[in-house]
């Protein structure tokens, strides 16, 4: 099947800066991606997505852009609060309904 | 509403026994899924459901895993015999429509001993 990787497994800023996750997909036929965030013990939370007709996307304090040519998706976070540390996910819809989700990248927001 | 609502949090059971996960999706959600996640293998989807349908359960791992959806606010995912290799967090989602991001529900732990 598709597989969606992450370049970083472990990402640590200092509170108030800007945050990059990176993330590489497999599938150039994907055509939407959403990025999740999973803090400890919960369930994944829809953060934001695009579709493959945009290349970027912004919402409060996060924005994703797109890199179709190079199958590159990244969440950019504008001044990292200590509640973003989690776990984030990228996901592509590779098939229908069915979404491949990435290994993950841990985010360690430091006071 | 409430969300996506899985029982038990965790469970802890002996090899050999049988598991029974449960999740009741939210009200007017169209699609289903079960995902399993673990440190090494992250989040793999087991199977979805579209209007209580099972459409694609290429990621169920073996025999001993089972899915029903009986009905639209109620889905069980059974392990029959349990495993110690079982040992994860299954995840349960729901979304309406065909493309679009999904809600999660907390999250079952099982761990087989």
């Amino acid at each position: 099947g598709e597989s969606v990787g992450l370049h970083l497994p472990t990402l640590s800023v200092q509170e108030g800066d800007n945050s990059i996750i990176n993330c590489a997909y497999s599938n150039s036929a994907s055509d939407y991606f959403i990025w999740y965030k999973q803090e400890s013990g919960k369930g994944p939370q829809f953060i934001i997505d695009i579709r493959s007709n945009m290349d970027k996307r912004q919402g409060q304090r996060v924005t994703v852009l797109l890199n179709k040519t190079v199958k590159h998706l990244s969440l950019q976070i504008a001044a990292t609060q200590p509640g973003d540390s989690a776990v984030y996910f990228c996901a592509e819809n590779g098939n229908f309904n069915k979404f491949y989700f990435g290994s993950g990248t841990k985010l360690n927001v430091k006071p | 509403d409430a969300g996506v609502i899985q029982s038990p949090r965790h469970e802890v059971t002996e090899m050999g026994q049988e598991v029974t996960l449960r999740c009741k999706p939210i009200s007017g959600h169209d699609y289903l899924f079960w995902y399993r996640q673990t440190m090494m293998r992250g989040l793999e989807l087991l199977i979805y459901f579209n209007n209580n349908v099972p459409i694609d359960d290429s990621g169920m791992p073996e025999d001993r895993f089972s899915a029903k959806m009986p009905n639209a606010s109620f889905s069980t995912l059974k392990i029959q015999p349990s495993e110690p290799r079982d040992s994860a967090v299954y995840f349960c989602a729901s979304t309406l429509g065909t493309v679009s991001g999904y809600t999660f529900g907390s999250g079952t732990r099982l761990t087989v001993v």
